[in-house]
């Protein structure tokens, strides 16, 4: 059964880049699996941030960017801020009204 | 504004069975994809079920048999019927909108209802 991966933890120091992965366990992730990113802090709802894969989501600044690179779905966070520091899940749509989520990826701003 | 709100969760005896609700508004309801995605307790997040516009249902395999999701279009509201619980069902339970065409993705999030399944 093909799985979704990312990094488990990722830091940053703050006004830095950090690119976070979302990948296959077999395969290629490519626009048709609609990549979308969501952010949560603990004992929160999920945020949307990103989806098809490079669209930002309502109100999201625009330091949120996604992307294809190489074989993985990518977020990239631009001049990282404190209140960034969360946890960011990707799902991609493996078709027939299946969707599977990465296991999270815990970002450190310091 | 859109608002979603869940309620039905509790604590249950493993095997036994509960009813989730997600209350919608703001939107126009009949018109979007219902979706579940649960949390396990300091674990990620989990497609569980989608009711699309369309009145196809999806599971997930780990609840396949066990849960149906449902929805009342006249109620705004999206239910998950949940039976022979497990342990391992313990979660959040999150309600999620649906996006609206061929853009596949989860629009706007509940806060959740917490459902915990004693062994």
């Amino acid at each position: 059964q093909t799985m979704v991966t990312q990094e488990p933890s990722f830091s940053v120091s703050p006004g830095g880049t950090v690119t976070l992965t979302c990948g296959l366990t077999s395969g290629s992730v490519s626009t048709s699996y609609y990549p979308s990113w969501y952010q949560q802090t603990p004992g929160q709802a999920p945020r949307t941030l990103i989806y098809s894969t490079n669209t930002r989501s309502s109100g999201v600044p625009d330091r949120f960017s996604g992307s294809i690179l190489g074989n993985k779905a990518a977020l990239t966070i631009t001049g990282a801020q404190a209140d960034d520091e969360s946890d960011y899940y990707c799902v991609l749509y493996m078709g027939s009204g299946i969707w599977v989520f990465g296991g999270g990826t815990k970002l450190t701003v310091l | 504004e859109v608002q979603l709100l869940e309620s039905g969760g509790g604590l249950v005896q493993a095997g036994g069975s509960l009813r989730l609700s997600c209350a919608a508004s703001g939107f126009t309801f009949s018109s979007y994809a219902m979706r579940w995605v649960r949390q396990a307790p300091g674990k990620g997040l989990e497609w569980v079920s989608t009711f699309s516009s369309g009145d196809n249902t999806y599971y997930a395999d780990s609840v396949k048999g066990r849960f149906t999701i449902s929805r009342d279009n006249s109620k705004n509201t999206v239910y998950l019927q949940m039976n022979s619980l497990r342990a391992e069902d313990t979660a959040v339970y999150y309600c999620a909108k649906g996006s609206i065409g061929k853009t596949y993705y989860f629009d706007f999030w509940g806060q959740g209802t917490l459902v915990t399944v004693s062994s």
